[in-house]
């Protein structure tokens, strides 16, 4: 299975600030999932990257806030911008390599005070 | 769209002990794929066991064994002989059966905190 290379695994930021989360996986793929998970909650899908194309949002998420960059099919950006504290949570990326095998990433932990 | 229930927010077992963790879901498709996932306090998903909905046998991976009832909507995870390292949130998942890459929907999630 694929091996994800996440970074950064943790930060602590300032209120209105950005800030980039990287996703490298081993192997081409063509898409790639970015959840967030707020504290305590489940994992829910911001948006789903696609190389060449726009990536589409979930409900509730919005290009503004959480864009997302993928030049290739091998890596993924998400910026979380102008945080505010209720963006503290774990963000994660997820690759599926075939039907039912997904691969995630170890996950950023994002405090912001 | 399709929604998955974990009615159990915790749960606690002795060691050695079996455990069954619930997780219901709604879908009105008949092809599809169910899992579950641990995350232990490191944060990473660890894929635990999967189940294919077009197969009638339940899935099963040493410890871990599943009781998959497709017209129920059910899909039970039991832990047999836990161990300390079993102690983790454990999500159940579901995901569309189409061709392509599919997202997972994940259910609230289950503490299981393990016993000495």
């Amino acid at each position: 299975s694929a091996v994800i290379s996440q970074k950064p695994s943790r930060d602590i930021c300032q209120r209105g600030t950005s800030l980039t989360i990287q996703c490298q996986v081993d192997s081409q793929v063509t898409m790639m999932f970015w959840y967030r998970q707020q504290p305590g909650q489940s994992l829910t899908l911001i948006a789903t990257a696609n190389q060449g194309s726009e990536a589409t949002y979930e409900s509730g998420f919005v290009i503004d806030k959480f864009p997302i960059s993928r030049p290739n099919l091998t890596f993924s950006t998400l910026t979380v911008s102008n945080m505010s504290p209720e963006d503290s949570s774990i963000y994660l990326c997820s690759v599926e390599m075939r039907a039912g095998g997904y691969t995630f990433g170890s996950g950023t932990r994002l405090t912001v005070v | 769209a399709q929604t998955v229930t974990q009615s159990q927010p915790e749960m606690s077992v002795q060691e050695a002990e079996t455990v069954t963790l619930s997780c219901t879901y709604d879908t009105s498709e008949s092809d599809y794929y169910l899992f579950w996932y641990k995350q232990p306090p490191s944060r990473q998903m660890i894929l635990v066991i999967r189940q294919e909905a077009y197969k009638q046998q339940n899935a099963t991976e040493n410890r871990f064994s599943v009781n998959f009832q497709k017209a129920a909507k059910s899909f039970s995870l039991k832990i047999s002989d836990s161990q300390l390292g079993d102690a983790a949130m454990y999500f159940c998942a579901y995901r569309s059966g189409y061709q392509g890459a599919q997202k997972l929907v994940f259910g609230q999630g289950t503490r299981l905190t393990i016993n000495p």
